[in-house]
């Protein structure tokens, strides 16, 4: 079984140009969320897709938005970066009737300079 | 809102000893699960054991335990036979349904660095 993936690893941008990140969710899996975590910090979740459609969102400003495909998989888009949004972003994925619990992939690194 | 505490930002404890994490949370919901996840130096966050709030039993993984009082919302993690792999920044969670949609996000805490010494 294929746990969750996510790319790229590691992503350096400049402040006000755009990023997108990718990742897929374990087999079975059609939940996924997007959670951010600053240096030192726990994870904080920025939204949650379902069914194609977002199904929850954090304290996220707009321009970081998100997609779904067909096959469970996700991207997070983050327009006007900032330096602020320099972090580590983690996807996570669970299975249907069991949201609650959800598998995480090994994050992407990212440094706005 | 949600919050979840880890008042211990540090920890050791020596290679085949037991130690105990602490975490508690702030909720008004009566429906929830409380969650450890491990995150090695390698960042990929690792589920540890989960909890289901309407069940009384403490859950139990091999050598990993929780202890678990709704009233006090409390939720420790106890690790039992320390080993090096263990070592990692541990993260307690709470997980309840998300604003405005039909499932659930997880809230997390600062976290404690635990580290195992040989």
């Amino acid at each position: 079984e294929t746990g969750v993936t996510q790319s790229p690893t590691h992503l350096i941008k400049t402040r006000g140009q755009q990023v997108t990140l990718r990742c897929s969710s374990q087999s079975g899996h059609n939940t996924v969320s997007w959670y951010q975590q600053a240096l030192g910090q726990g994870p904080q979740f920025i939204f949650q897709y379902y069914r194609e459609e977002e199904n929850g969102r954090g304290n996220f400003p707009p321009r970081f938005s998100g997609l779904q495909f067909p096959n469970y998989s996700s991207e997070l888009n983050v327009n006007a970066l900032e330096l602020d949004d320099s972090a580590l972003y983690l996807c996570a994925s669970s299975l249907p009737g069991t949201s609650d619990t959800q598998y995480f992939g090994p994050g992407t690194r990212l440094t706005v300079l | 809102a949600q919050t979840v505490t880890q008042s211990q930002p540090e920890m050791s404890v020596q290679e085949a000893e037991t130690v105990t994490l602490s975490c508690t949370y702030d909720t008004s919901e009566s429906n929830y699960y409380l969650f450890w996840y491990k995150q090695p130096p390698s960042r990929q966050m690792i589920l540890v054991i989960r909890q289901e709030a309407y069940k009384q039993q403490n859950a139990t993984e091999n050598r990993f335990s929780v202890n678990f009082q709704k009233a006090a919302k409390s939720f420790s993690l106890k690790i039992s036979d320390s080993q090096l792999g263990d070592t990692a920044m541990y993260f307690c969670a709470f997980s309840q349904r998300a604003s405005g949609g039909s499932n659930y996000k997880l809230t997390f805490g600062k976290g404690t660095l635990l580290t195992v010494n040989p």
